[in-house]
């Protein structure tokens, strides 16, 4: 099993629309989440942390279900702006490092 | 406020050739984490430095081996070249070794043919 599985894209939808993107992660010791974006042939940047009481920073909102080791981003009202893949990402940690484990991503493209 | 620097940003390789790969982390930064991208999936973790150690490593033959200096610049060294092996790889630096504030080179395109 991977350590961090995304849903399948590409993700097609037209301006406007709300669109959410599920994770899940294998190490239940992991306790940093994120969720990053990369723009095409760029280097992924960060979108948002992810905390366990969720999160939200304007139009996008994150989840966390540690119990389930799932987390979720939601796009609302999206714009051309936003089309790009999204990264999963979660921490792998032992006790010399805490390297950062991405998922396969999610691509996004937003429509006018 | 410099950020992470990679060298070079494009190289063709031969099968068999040997490769290296320079990193200048952000300054602050003292980690410095290797990730290779292939076409069309995400950033696979290579291996991490911090205090000139190796930290923690991926699933990376070690065909694939690094170095962090004094100065936190790090070096990713690939012998014996495979096809298999074009990629972007990504240098992306932290602080103290933190899953948190990490920065992305904008990567070295390696093609091998």
């Amino acid at each position: 099993r991977k350590e961090v599985e995304q849903d399948p894209g590409p993700f097609n939808v037209p301006e406007g629309a709300t669109v959410a993107f599920n994770c899940t992660y294998s190490n239940s010791a992991s306790q940093s989440f994120f969720w990053y974006r990369q723009d095409c042939r760029k280097e992924p940047k960060l979108l948002m942390s992810v905390y366990s009481s969720g999160n939200e920073d304007g139009r996008f909102t994150a989840q966390l279900n540690r119990a389930s080791q799932y987390i979720s981003l939601l796009i609302r009202d999206s714009k051309l702006s936003d089309s790009a893949t999204y990264l999963c990402v979660v921490n792998s940690p032992n006790q010399a490092g805490t390297a950062l484990i991405f998922g396969k991503g999610t691509t996004l493209s937003v429509s006018s | 406020d410099a950020g992470v620097t990679q060298s070079p940003t494009h190289l063709i390789k031969t099968r068999g050739q040997q490769v290296t790969l320079r990193c200048s982390p952000k300054s602050g930064h003292d980690t410095v984490s290797w990730y290779q991208q292939a076409l069309g999936q995400g950033p696979q973790f290579i291996f991490q430095y911090y205090e000139e150690e190796e930290r923690q490593r991926g699933n990376f033959p070690d065909r694939f081996s690094g170095h962090q200096f004094p100065n936190y610049s790090s070096e990713l060294n690939v012998n014996a070249l495979l096809l298999g092996d074009s990629a972007l790889y990504l240098c992306a630096s932290s602080y103290q070794n933190r899953a948190h504030g990490y920065t992305f080179g904008s990567g070295t395109r390696l093609t091998v043919v």
